[in-house]
């Protein structure tokens, strides 16, 4: 267990739809990343949050949106669906340089 | 940015082999590369990792090397387990951007008995 907590761990929906995936950080990290891993590609970093505020953006694209919370959880919104983002979404946390934890993942599938 | 380039993309090794993956980065301001395995299903985990002021790294079974003039490093698995199957990844990150890591597309190693 890593202690970083994403919910939920499965997700069905329909094109042109709207989720939101949760993620609770280690307690005590105070950094906040979300990556992206699709069938056979690796992870692609997303985007990344420092103590509530944005400090690093990825390959992220305009539909998705993130923010991190004062109680330091963060969520991720992606809108208007596509089939190509059915993939299996990582959240991890650190401190701030270092090793990064990884969730369990929130897998979305796009219908 | 960042680019990470990581080679072979899979990697079949008798048991008790040994097994090399290596990976290039392009930015030569990052200083932090750390290795890290992905079992089927589940979530990536760090297995070891290196800093730019560090030649080589060893930890049992496994080691890094670096070699920042070429900017490359390598992951090194001595007697291979069938175990050590999975999806290895390496990465690349600058501290003074607080640890967002670039990570290479993936190693997938097979290690049969």
């Amino acid at each position: 267990d890593s202690g970083v907590t994403q919910t939920p761990k499965h997700l069905i929906t329909a094109t042109g739809q709207r989720v939101t995936l949760r993620c609770s950080p280690r307690s005590g990290d105070l950094s906040v990343y979300w990556y992206q891993q699709s069938l056979d590609q690796g992870l692609q970093f997303l985007i990344q949050y420092y103590n509530g505020e944005e400090r690093a953006k990825g390959n992220i694209l305009e539909r998705f949106s993130a923010q991190q919370f004062p109680d330091l959880h963060s969520e991720l919104n992606l809108s208007s669906l596509e089939l190509g983002d059915s993939a299996l979404y990582f959240c991890a946390s650190s401190v701030w340089t270092g090793e990064l934890f990884f969730g369990e993942g929130s897998r979305l599938t796009v219908l | 940015g960042e680019n990470v380039e990581q080679h072979p993309s899979t990697l079949s090794v008798q048991e008790g082999d040994s097994a090399v993956i290596k990976c290039t980065y392009s930015d030569s301001a990052s200083n932090y590369f750390p290795w890290y395995k992905q079992e089927l299903g589940k979530r990536p985990q760090l297995i070891i990792d290196i800093r730019s002021n560090v030649g080589e790294k060893k930890d049992q079974r496994i080691a890094v090397t670096l070699n920042k003039t070429a900017k490359h490093f390598s992951l090194h698995i001595t007697e291979t387990q069938p175990e050590d199957s999975a999806v290895y990844f390496c990465a690349a990150s600058k501290d003074n951007q607080g640890g967002k890591l670039i990570f290479g597309q993936g190693t997938e190693l097979s290690v049969k008995p």
